[in-house]
């Protein structure tokens, strides 16, 4: 299945500090989305992108879908310390499932 | 709260044993997605469903079985269960097709 990898594994940020993660695949996708999960919880959809160069914000949140199709950047701004969590890009090329990447494990310190 | 309700939250059982994992989509949504979280790792498609109909399989062992029925309520049967199947299973529901509500998960914990 698409392999898709998600850098950096973890990050440990002071709060008010921005934050830069990306997700990258050897596949093209139509579609990107990130997502949120919290410790024992379901993952909550964050932003959702839909074409190639489209870039989108969602309060804190700015993410882009890239222009070659295989990869996405999600940045968060004015860091707080509910942005803790894991960070989940997926990707899907069709009306069916969804390929989630390896997660980026975010710690902000107060 | 996604609208996604999924029950047991939790559950304990041993190996050899079957165990049914149910979900209920948000109102309006006629498709259903299982997933499999194991610890620390993103999650695995298991299956989808739509409108009662299998639409999409994934890394589905086997031994895993699901079903849509007319309410639109799912069930993720696990059969023959092994230490390896504790994990987190999740359920999605959606109406556009990319834009998928997970439920809280069950997590389930084979002894």
């Amino acid at each position: 299945g698409q392999q898709l990898n998600q850098s950096p594994q973890s990050m440990f940020i002071q709060e008010g500090e921005d934050v830069s993660m990306n997700c990258t695949s050897s596949s093209i996708f139509n579609t990107w989305l990130w997502y949120k999960q919290d410790p024992g919880e379901g993952p909550v959809l964050l932003i959702a992108l839909y074409k190639a160069g489209e870039l989108t914000s969602n309060g804190r949140l700015t993410a882009q879908f890239g222009i070659t199709r295989k990869d996405s950047f999600l940045n968060i701004s004015a860091s707080i310390p509910s942005d803790v969590g894991i960070y989940f890009c997926a990707g899907q090329t069709g009306a069916n499932n969804l390929f989630f990447g390896t997660g980026t494990r975010l710690t902000v310190i107060p | 709260d996604s609208g996604v309700t999924q029950t047991p939250k939790h559950l304990i059982t041993a190996t050899g044993q079957r165990v049914t994992l149910r979900c209920s989509p948000r109102s309006g949504d006629l498709s259903v997605y299982w997933y499999q979280q194991s610890l620390d790792q993103g999650l695995q498609f298991l299956i989808q469903y739509y409108n009662g109909e299998e639409r999409a399989k994934g890394n589905i062992l086997e031994r895993f079985s699901a079903q849509q029925f007319p309410d639109l309520h799912s069930e993720l049967n696990l059969s023959s269960l092994e230490l390896g199947d504790s994990a987190l299973y999740f359920c999605a529901s959606s109406v556009v097709p990319n834009e998928q509500f997970f439920g809280p998960g069950t997590r389930l914990t084979v002894l």
